[in-house]
Formats: C-alpha cells, sequence, structure tokens
C-alpha cells in the first residue's frame, strides 16, 4: 500500500530564508509524487509533481523538489521564504499502475509559518 | 467552467438529516474524485468516478454514504443521517482521464459541512 509521511506537522522560519518541508513515502511501485499547497480558505493548488523523468522538479512560486529514491524522500524546498507562502502543505503521493486511476493519497500536512 | 466548482460552500446540518453535496467539475474531464478533509488531518479519499461510473467506492465510510454522476458532469455526494462525526471539508476534484500517468488533478474549494 502507498503512504507519505510528513516528518513535521508545523514548520517555522522567517522571511527570507530557506524552507524545507519533509516527505518520505512508501510505495510498491515507482509513484507519482505531488505537493500541493491550501491557502486559509482557499483549495487545494498543486505546487509541483514528480513523474519518473527529472529527479529534481521545480513547480510555482520558486518551489522545488528532489526525489531520491534510495531515501524514499521527496522533500520540498524554496531558497527564501516569503510572507505569502505561509499555507498548509501536502505530501502526495499515487500510484495509477497499481490502482488503475490517480488514487491520491495524502500526508497529515504541515503547516508553514513565516515570521516578519 | 474556469474550475471545479462545489456547492454549497457551508452547510450547517440538525444530526439526523440528509445533505447532498454537488460538484461541477472542469468541462471535459471524465475523472472525478470525492475526498474528505476532517479538521487538521489530511484528505481522505472518498470514491472515484470514471465518466458515470463509480470504479472505486472503497473510501466512502459507511452505507450512509452514496454519490452520483451524470452526463459524465455533476456529481452529487449524499450523505444519509447525517451524524457529528461527519463534520468536515468534502473536496471535489476532476481530471482529464484516469489514465492519464501524473494527469493533474484540479481541487475544488469544498464544501464545509458542520453537523450539530
Amino acid at each position: 500500500a502507498q503512504s507519505v509521511t510528513q516528518l513535521d506537522s508545523h514548520v517555522s522560519v522567517s522571511e527570507g530564508t530557506p524552507v524545507l518541508l519533509r516527505c518520505n513515502y512508501s510505495s510498491s511501485y515507482s509513484p507519482s509524487l505531488f505537493w500541493y499547497v491550501q491557502h486559509p480558505n482557499k483549495g487545494l493548488q498543486l505546487l509541483l509533481k514528480y513523474t519518473s523523468a527529472a529527479t529534481l522538479v521545480k513547480g510555482i512560486n520558486g518551489f522545488e523538489a528532489e526525489f531520491k529514491k534510495s531515501e524514499t524522500s521527496f522533500h520540498l524546498t524554496k531558497p527564501s521564504a516569503h510572507m505569502s507562502d505561509a499555507a498548509e502543505y501536502f505530501c502526495v503521493v499515487s500510484d495509477s499502475r497499481h490502482t488503475g486511476f490517480q488514487k491520491l493519497v495524502f500526508g497529515t500536512g504541515t503547516r508553514l509559518l513565516v515570521s516578519p | 467552467g474556469a474550475g471545479v466548482s462545489q456547492s454549497p460552500s457551508n452547510k450547517v446540518t440538525e444530526k439526523g438529516k440528509d445533505v447532498e453535496l454537488r460538484c461541477d467539475p472542469i468541462s471535459g474531464h471524465t475523472a472525478l474524485y470525492w475526498y474528505r478533509q476532517r479538521l487538521g488531518q489530511g484528505l481522505e479519499f472518498l470514491i472515484y468516478f470514471q465518466g458515470n461510473s463509480a470504479p472505486d467506492k472503497s473510501g466512502l465510510p459507511s452505507d450512509r454514504f452514496s454519490a452520483e454522476r451524470t452526463g459524465e458532469s455533476v456529481s452529487t455526494l449524499t450523505i444519509q443521517r447525517t451524524q457529528q462525526e461527519d463534520s468536515a471539508v468534502y473536496l471535489c476534484a476532476s481530471s482529464l482521464n484516469r489514465a492519464g500517468f501524473g494527469n493533474t488533478i484540479y481541487f475544488g474549494e469544498g464544501s464545509w459541512l458542520t453537523v450539530v
């Protein structure tokens, strides 16, 4: 069965400092991996996705993530945090070849807090 | 429409009443998904539609929950005899097709259900 573990429920950074949100996955097959962001009272927005192409994936708003199979990790990073980055971030795994469709399995989320 | 549209955006209902939640997917998207998000938790998969059929209903928590889709478009999630533990945000999502390995799944803003 697929699963993701987000290692931190909350991460606090200062504006202008780097962001690291950690995610480890478990999947029997080569998975697709995603990061979604959820701003307060807003819908989920896709930040980036990995689908077995380049292991370093660039997303929107300066975020990127690196797929490391040996570590079963897909950590999300950003060089410099902005106040508008404060939100809930979800790491997501999907294995459509196993389930027959894109059944997304969500982590429990990491709340990013950005202070001035 | 431009995105996935859900209604109502907010619903307060009394315990024991039935509720219907509606989802209008992005035009042309054949795959439709319902997820539930309880307060402070990640998303739980409920049901997946391909066209008007539901190959995977494995996430529906009880027989009080049902969903249908018509015209390969609108979907309705019905909860009968609501209980307080049904209080959550119900999110609908759609994507182009089921076989799209890594196809982007677009989420609506959700229907916030509160059972009192």
